[in-house]
């Protein structure tokens, strides 16, 4: 199974700076079509998870453009702008490659 | 609107069946695909498996073979996932959402307990 590491395991930003989180996967999840399967997730506390960034770099419709998606072929970061107190919950990092689908295991975002 | 309404919380004895429900509206459900995924709370997220609702074609984790079955009722729109065999270590909250995730449904707590 492709293992996905996230770091760190919880940021604390203050309010219009920003944040970065990482994501690393055991394996390339560049696929021969030229598309990167790394996904970005944020689960808001007792909520379900949202879909934040697709294909690496892409915004999910509905997401503020202060999320932004990069990487490479094992390594990925989601930066977030001028955090703002609605972003607080757990960012995951999944990628859809392959079967198992596997997910990191979670950075908790909190509000200065 | 896009909406995926899961069945309410369940709460089975070892050993028990149970079946979720993930009833859709909102988009073509005949050709999508749904997966439904497994959270422990305060732990992350498991892939469980997908169908395509096309022609019922499944794809599961290999973890989850023999313990989760994946159907779909395309007159109705809806995605069941049964689990089977039921012990406390199947615990947790369960999750429908399309592929790749742009929605998702409410969860539903399943508790194994006698």
């Amino acid at each position: 199974d492709i293992v996905m590491t996230q770091a760190p395991l919880s940021v604390s930003v203050t309010p219009g700076e920003s944040a970065s989180i990482s994501c690393r996967s055991s394996k390339s999840l560049l696929h021969s079509n030229g598309i990167t399967y790394v996904y970005w997730y944020l689960q808001k506390p007792g909520k379900s998870p949202q879909l934040l960034i697709y294909r690496m770099s892409n915004l999910a419709s509905g997401v503020p453009d202060r999320f932004s998606g990069s990487g490479s072929e094992t390594d990925f970061t989601l930066k977030i702008s001028r955090v703002e107190a609605e972003d607080v919950g757990i960012y995951y990092c999944g990628q859809l490659l392959e079967n198992p689908f596997t997910f990191g295991s979670g950075t908790k975002l909190e509000i200065k | 609107q896009v909406k995926l309404q899961q069945s309410g919380a369940e709460l089975v004895k070892p050993g028990a069946s149970v079946k979720l429900s993930c009833k859709t509206s909102g988009y073509t459900f005949s050709t999508s695909y749904m997966s439904w995924f497994k959270q422990i709370p305060g732990q992350s997220i498991e892939w469980i498996g997908m169908i395509y609702a096309g022609d019922g074609g499944t794809g599961y984790n290999q973890k989850f073979k023999g313990k989760a079955t994946l159907t779909v009722d395309t007159s109705s729109s809806t995605a069941y996932m049964d689990l089977s065999s039921l012990t406390t270590e199947d615990s947790a909250v369960y999750f429908c959402a399309d592929y790749p995730g742009r929605y998702w449904g409410q969860g539903v707590m399943v508790t194994v307990s006698s």
